[in-house]
């Protein structure tokens, strides 16, 4: 596609559920990342999947939290047992090898745990 | 990757240019200058980006010291879409790497 594709745009679930969050990079990019960001927060790496290559997982705050790439294209991030203070916008973007152009985000999952 | 220091917060009038610095005294040789900024409710969006040399596209301009230790982005004619957070970061720009964004400065585009 023409962007970072995110769905859903908005999720709200109730603490305690699991959820799945669903990126669809830019076709042929490489990298793909997961950020997200609390209200009023900068931005805050979760985690980072380059082509076969092992992800870098150390952004992940807690076993709660995993990510799958299917295929070398899409991402799941799954939260586990959701808690309120997971509430944030998840934001996903995709780079192709020559990363010197820069990432493209998508718009992002508002999650909200109630 | 280096840390940078950005203001927390610029206003500008509409129609005039917005000159955002950012240091970055400990950046290395093979270390690029990146901006990013972020309009509310919306992903970050890359700007432009530069290893020693001034660089210009069309969106804005970027004016690096011959020391490297400091930057520039320049909104020649800033309208009230640029109001957003600009991110300044530093990072090589090869290698499989994550951005680290830090506080930014908040744009506000005055009419």
């Amino acid at each position: 596609g023409a962007g970072v594709s995110q769905s859903p745009s908005n999720k709200v679930t109730e603490k305690g559920k699991d959820v799945e969050l669903r990126c669809d990079p830019i076709s042929g990019h490489t990298a793909l990342y997961w950020y997200r960001q609390s209200l009023g927060q900068g931005l805050e790496f979760l985690i980072y999947f380059q082509g076969n290559s092992a992800p870098d997982k150390s952004g992940l705050p807690s076993d709660r939290f995993s990510a799958e790439r299917t295929g070398g294209s899409v991402s799941t991030l799954t939260i586990q047992r959701t808690q309120q203070e997971d509430s944030a916008v998840y934001l996903c973007a995709s780079s192709a090898r020559d990363r010197a152009r820069g990432y493209t985000f998508g718009s992002g999952t508002r999650l909200t745990v109630v | 990757d280096a840390k940078t220091t950005q203001p927390t917060s610029m206003d500008c009038a509409e129609g005039r240019a917005a000159n955002l610095p950012c240091n970055h005294s400990t950046i290395s040789g093979n270390e690029y200058v990146y901006w990013y900024r972020q309009i509310h409710s919306q992903g970050p969006q890359y700007i432009i980006h530069g290893l020693k040399n001034n660089e210009t596209n069309e969106m804005a301009s970027l004016i690096i010291t011959e020391d490297r230790k400091s930057s520039t982005l320049i909104l020649p004619h800033a309208t009230l879409r640029d109001t957003a957070v600009y991110y300044c970061i530093v990072r090589v720009a090869e290698g499989a790497q994550k951005l680290v964004f830090g506080q930014g400065t908040r744009l506000t585009i005055n009419p």
